[in-house]
């Protein structure tokens, strides 16, 4: 399967503290994405790396794509309560015609 | 908002029945995805249109179809509901043809209940 994996499924941390969360996948990638997704709504568009990318930053988030290990890190620093929700990665594959896979999530709980 | 339109939002029924689910994509996107959540399989890839024509197909079942018309709003078809069609069915839309994909925006998504 060309689903990627997010680590941990689950996270659980304090108002402030940062969160790290893993994603790895099998298939060489054109991108790879991380959506976020409050419970029982629609997922949001986070921020998209290119395979030829390294590491990219949208306020307090930041993503790092390690293609020699095919693995991708999401990074949400000083976290919120509002950050609580569902985190996905989502990879375009670069074997034709494949829309985005996404993996199973990671969810995340910030306590106050 | 994402600008992507799902209708029904909830939605019950009984198995063996049919449904029609409804997507109007955000203005000026041609690319319709459709995937299935459940709470055991994530977020599982069902079928792509581009401009009205089916671009890729994934885990869709034979039960189910789907269309994209002139407007591009999009239709999902299910139809011999069974108990485990259950799920929450999203809607996304993209500027993309499908490869290279970029951003994908999402609908609220239509919950379906089979009993």
């Amino acid at each position: 399967s060309q689903q990627g994996e997010e680590d941990p499924q689950a996270l659980s941390i304090q108002e402030g503290e940062n969160a790290t969360m893993n994603c790895s996948y099998k298939t060489s990638i054109n991108n790879l994405q991380w959506y976020r997704q409050n419970s029982g709504r629609g997922l949001v568009h986070l921020i998209l790396i290119r395979s030829n990318e390294r590491e990219k930053h949208s306020g307090r988030l930041r993503v790092t794509l390690d293609t020699s290990k095919k693995s991708s890190s999401l990074l949400i620093t000083a976290s919120r309560a509002a950050d609580t929700a569902s985190y996905f990665c989502a990879t375009d594959h670069d074997s034709g015609n494949t829309p985005l896979v996404f993996g199973k999530g990671t969810r995340l709980s910030v306590i106050a | 908002d994402s600008g992507v339109t799902q209708t029904p939002k909830h939605l019950i029924t009984a198995t063996g029945q049919r449904v029609t689910l409804r997507c109007s994509p955000r203005s000026g996107d041609l690319s319709v995805y459709w995937y299935q959540q459940s709470l055991d399989q994530g977020l599982q890839f069902l079928i792509q249109y581009y401009n009205g024509e089916e671009r890729a197909k994934g885990n869709i079942l034979e039960r189910f179809s789907a269309q994209q018309f002139p407007d591009l709003h999009s239709e999902l078809n299910l139809s011999s509901l069974e108990l485990g069609d259950s799920a929450l069915y999203f809607c996304a839309s993209s500027v993309a043809q499908g490869i290279g994909t970029g951003e994908l925006f999402f609908g609220e998504g239509s919950r379906l209940t089979v009993l």
